[in-house]
């Protein structure tokens, strides 16, 4: 049983365009969602954050939406940049633990 | 170093065999994770410690794994009569104070693979 979905294995977006990754949670009881980025042979690395009360946190070029109603959340990257290539994962924290998804592969050209 | 490092990077072993992985947490950290990821996959929580003892084991597939954590800081993820399908990343994580600081900081991880 997946809690935590992301429906989209890959993406690829050009150099200067908006980047937008999803991710969909079935479990109510997630009290804080997290976005990892992760580069080939390297662990996962904390990339933004939300509270599960709060719908939208920024930190520079990257944007993460809760949509708590439809258990949906997105991270936006503006503008993308050839170093944001790598695997993203969406998590979400309940109690102690992280739920992970499958990750989205995103390939930013340039 | 001050990020979480992992031993060995990476490890090849027999069917039925044993074997041990360690982590060496960011000095300080007081909780400490251990997470498998499969191919194609995201990560999998397996068992949390904070401090010494094991606050949260669920995650454990089965009686074939056991962890420890017996001063508080490096912890030893052990495998008994691994199976092929123990194939994976093992990924060990801290965090500073477990619940209060979200972000889990993760270490390379170890490729374990079983022929």
């Amino acid at each position: 049983d997946q809690q935590v979905k992301q429906n989209s294995p890959s993406l690829s977006v050009q150099e200067g365009r908006i980047s937008i990754l999803n991710c969909d949670y079935t479990n109510s009881m997630f009290d804080y969602f997290l976005w990892y980025k992760k580069y080939p042979a390297e662990g996962p690395t904390f990339l933004i954050s939300i509270s599960s009360i709060k719908d939208k946190n920024e930190d520079g070029r990257f944007t993460v939406f809760l949509n708590k109603s439809a258990k949906h959340l997105s991270l936006h990257i503006v503008p993308s940049q050839p170093g944001d290539s790598a695997v993203y994962f969406c998590a979400a924290k309940y109690g102690n633990k992280l739920v992970f998804g499958a990750g989205t592969i995103l390939r930013v050209k340039s | 170093g001050a990020g979480v490092s992992q031993t060995p990077s990476n490890k090849v072993t027999e069917k039925g065999k044993y074997v041990e992985l360690r982590c060496d947490p960011i000095s300080g950290h007081t909780a400490l994770y251990w997470y498998r990821q499969s191919l194609g996959q995201g990560p999998e929580f397996l068992i949390y410690f904070q401090g010494t003892g094991a606050a949260d084991d669920s995650g454990l597939p089965n009686d074939r794994f056991f962890a420890v954590r017996p001063e508080g800081s490096v912890s030893t993820l052990k495998i008994q009569r691994t199976e092929r399908g123990d194939s994976a990343v093992y990924l060990c994580a801290s965090s500073l104070i477990a619940g209060e600081v979200h972000e889990q900081f993760f270490g390379p991880g170890t490729r374990l693979t079983v022929l």
